[in-house]
């Protein structure tokens, strides 16, 4: 059963363009969750996605950034107008359902992005 | 404000000793408590959890102690081998809340020395 699979693993972009970063759940996990980890801080919540639906969006930027989770393929966060401090280690997790005592998420290997 | 502590950035311990790491919470209404090891460029990978309502968990050489009154967690390894060193992230979930929000610690340095 493969994991989480993230891409790409590492991203570069200039100021202003925009990033996309790719998540594919675990087989059987209809729910995805995006976190941001700047350097030397813990990971930070952005959004919690099931299929087609946004659970909880608290921790995502209210601008240049959002994520989808169609039906078929993988979840996208999306950076518009990337800026400088938006580099941090992206990570997405996923679950087969709501995380129940017990269950854990699931992290992928992250995305790094680097914006120069 | 930071709801979930951990205050020591890194710790070290000689091989087949224990490791205590500890985490502080300042949110009475966290219900469930996780601790997840990485490893630099990967993800996260759960380790073990507990919920509010017991004050002890247990998995191999892993046991998670939750003090709900001092609002305090520990992660005890024993004993402490080369390969836990690592990286190590409380986690706390919110009762009430979407179930998804995962609050994290800015993690632990553990370095276990043969």
């Amino acid at each position: 059963n493969a994991g989480v699979m993230q891409n790409p693993r590492h991203l570069v972009r200039r100021r202003g363009q925009e990033a996309r970063l790719r998540c594919s759940p675990m087989k059987g996990h209809s729910h995805v969750y995006w976190y941001r980890q700047l350097p030397e801080e813990g990971l930070k919540f952005m959004v919690y996605l099931q299929k087609e639906n946004i659970i909880d969006e608290s921790g995502m930027p209210k601008e240049r950034f959002s994520a989808e989770f169609p039906k078929e393929g993988p979840s996208i966060l999306r950076i518009q107008q990337v800026v400088r401090g938006d580099s941090a280690a992206y990570f997405c997790a996923s679950s087969p359902g709501r995380m129940r005592e017990g269950e854990t998420q699931y992290f992928g290997p992250g995305t790094r992005l680097l914006v120069l | 404000d930071q709801q979930v502590k951990q205050n020591s950035p890194s710790l070290s311990v000689q091989e087949g000793r224990i490791s205590i790491l500890n985490c502080d919470y300042t949110n009475s209404m966290f219900d469930y408590f996780l601790w997840y090891k990485k490893y630099p460029a990967e993800g996260p990978t759960f380790l073990i959890s507990i919920s509010s309502i017991k004050d002890k968990n247990e998995d191999g050489r892993f046991t998670v102690f939750l003090n709900k009154s001092a609002k305090h967690l520990s992660l005890h390894i024993v004993p402490s081998q080369p390969g836990d060193s690592a990286v190590y992230f409380c986690a706390a979930r919110l009762w009430g809340g979407s179930q998804g929000n995962l609050i994290f610690g800015k993690g632990t340095k553990l370095s276990v020395k043969p």
